[in-house]
C-alpha cells in the first residue's frame, strides 16, 4: 500500500518556464511533508518542507502548497533552470514517530534549454 | 552538509556472505536512519534509531540487523546476503521530531 504516490514518473518543462511537480498522500496522520532533490550517484537533498498547519511555504524560486482536504500537495519551481534537473522525491512522516519518512517513488524532471 | 559520511560507498558481495555498512555523523542527532532506494519504489525504511542501543524496525526489515553503540554510528547488517538486497543504502540523521533529515551520499551494494 503505497501511502505517498507521485503519479508522474518524469516531466520536461523548457528553462524559464514553471515546474509543477505533485504528490498525493493516503495516511491522514501525516502533519509534516518535505521535498527531496536527487542528483545521480548522490544522496537526497533537502529541498523544502511544509507543516500541516500551512497551507503554502516559500523558500525563493520554490514553494509548496498543501491542500489537507484533497491530501495533495505540489511543488512548484519557478522560474526552471536546467541545473533543477533531478529527481524529486516527495516524503511524508507523522509526529511521535522519530520523523521517520515515508517516500514516494519521484518525479524525474527534465529542464530543457 | 551534513557531516555523514557512509561507508563503503560500493561492495559486491556474495550470496550468503554477510555484510556490514557503516554510517558515522558529526552531527550529534539523536535519530539514524536506513533506508534502501529500488527503481520504483522510491526510498524505503529499513531500520532507524532514537539514541544508543535503542533501535526499531521501519517497512523492510526482514533479512537485516542494526546497533547502534555510539551516538556517531549506525551499523546496517545484512546477516546473509541475497540478491533481493542489491540495492542503494542511504543513512539519514535527524535532530528531532518533526526536523528534516540529512542523507548520506549512499551505499552501492551488488549481491551475486
Amino acid at each position: 500500500d503505497q501511502q505517498v504516490k507521485q503519479n508522474s514518473p518524469s516531466l520536461s518543462v523548457q528553462e524559464g518556464r514553471i515546474s509543477i511537480l505533485n504528490c498525493d498522500y493516503t495516511n491522514s496522520m501525516f502533519d509534516y511533508f518535505l521535498w527531496y532533490k536527487k542528483y545521480p550517484a548522490e544522496g537526497p537533498t533537502f529541498l523544502i518542507s511544509i507543516s500541516s498547519i500551512k497551507d503554502k511555504n516559500e523558500d525563493g524560486r520554490f514553494t509548496v502548497f498543501l491542500n489537507k482536504s484533497a491530501k495533495h500537495l505540489s511543488l512548484h519551481i519557478v522560474p526552471s533552470q536546467p541545473g533543477d534537473s533531478a529527481v524529486y522525491f516527495c516524503a511524508a512522516s507523522a509526529a511521535g514517530t522519530a520523523s521517520k519518512l515515508t517516500f514516494g517513488t519521484g518525479t524525474r524532471l527534465q529542464v530543457t534549454l | 552538509d551534513a557531516g555523514i559520511t557512509q561507508s563503503p560507498r560500493h561492495k559486491v558481495t556474495e550470496t550468503g556472505t554477510p555484510v556490514t555498512l557503516r554510517c558515522h555523523q558529526t552531527e550529534n542527532h539523536r535519530y539514524m536512519y536506513w533506508y534502501r532506494q529500488d527503481p520504483g519504489h522510491g526510498l524505503r525504511l529499513i531500520h532507524y534509531s532514537y539514541g544508543v542501543k535503542d533501535t526499531d524496525k521501519g517497512e523492510v526489515s526482514d533479512g537485516y540487523s542494526v546497533s547502534r553503540s555510539k551516538t556517531e554510528d549506525f551499523l546496517l547488517t545484512l546477516e546473509s546476503a541475497t540478491s533481493s538486497q542489491t540495492s542503494v543504502y542511504f543513512c539519514a540523521i535527524s535532530e528531532s521530531q518533526g526536523s528534516r533529515a540529512f542523507f548520506g551520499q549512499g551505499t552501492r551494494l551488488t549481491v551475486v
